[in-house]
């Protein structure tokens, strides 16, 4: 079974800055998706941004990019100048080739863009 | 775009009340899951469906049981609610075979309280 960490429960920045999100999984499978999740107050999850594992290219998505280090098992995203309306939980999840049996997240992570 | 309805935004029921929880999706998907999402504990699948009148259980299916009789629509069945089943419910769907490009679609949420 897959395991997704996310060892940061709260973080907190001022708008415009920059700000990393960690995570961190466990599988023993070699072809794999990774994804990133935001659900803002409104309570629907948003797919940020996604990544195949045999993809050593990072993904970018505007202002949102990732540091996919497989061999570390690490999927962090970064937020490059960080706005109001980023401010959401942000979830990290994993998902097998094939993905039948779907994701599987990790505990989120609240982010809270300051004015 | 795919669109996932869950029936009830907010519901809320007494203990030992047998609770229903709809979802209908509109994009012809084949895979439907539920998830139960709690602070501090993420989103954990409960039951998950990759055809008409099939069923899978998930990490927590303990208390829970679903019914697909249609292929849009995937219900959760509380069969006699207890109040450490008070959470939000998320319903979500996906494509088979093309879970990267079209990763899971999640609706609205049900809160659900159980007094």
């Amino acid at each position: 079974a897959q395991t997704v960490t996310q060892s940061q429960p709260e973080m907190s920045v001022q708008e415009a800055e920059t700000v990393t999100l960690s995570c961190t999984y466990d599988t023993s499978e070699n072809n794999y998706y990774l994804f990133w999740y935001k659900q803002p107050p409104s309570r629907q999850m948003i797919l940020v941004i996604r990544q195949e594992a045999y993809k050593q290219q990072n993904a970018t998505e505007n202002r949102f990019s990732v540091n996919f280090q497989k061999a570390a098992k690490s999927f962090s995203l970064k937020i490059s100048d960080s706005q109001l309306g980023d401010t959401a939980m942000y979830f990290c999840a994993f998902m097998n080739r094939g993905g039948a049996d779907g994701l599987t997240f990790g505990k989120g992570t609240h982010l809270i863009i300051q004015p | 775009d795919v669109k996932v309805t869950q029936s009830s935004r907010y519901l809320v029921k007494r203990t030992g009340e047998k609770v229903f929880l709809e979802c209908v999706q509109d994009m012809d998907h084949e895979n439907m899951f539920w998830y139960r999402q709690d602070p501090g504990l993420g989103l954990r699948l409960i039951y998950f469906s990759y055809d008409v009148k099939m069923k899978e259980k998930g990490d927590i299916p303990e208390g829970y049981s679903v019914s697909r009789e249609k292929k849009e629509r995937f219900s959760l069945i509380l069969e006699s609610a207890s109040t450490n089943q008070t959470s939000m419910y998320l319903c979500a769907s996906t494509l088979t075979g093309d879970t990267y490009n079209s990763p899971l679609h999640f609706g609205n949420g049900t809160r659900l309280t159980v007094t």
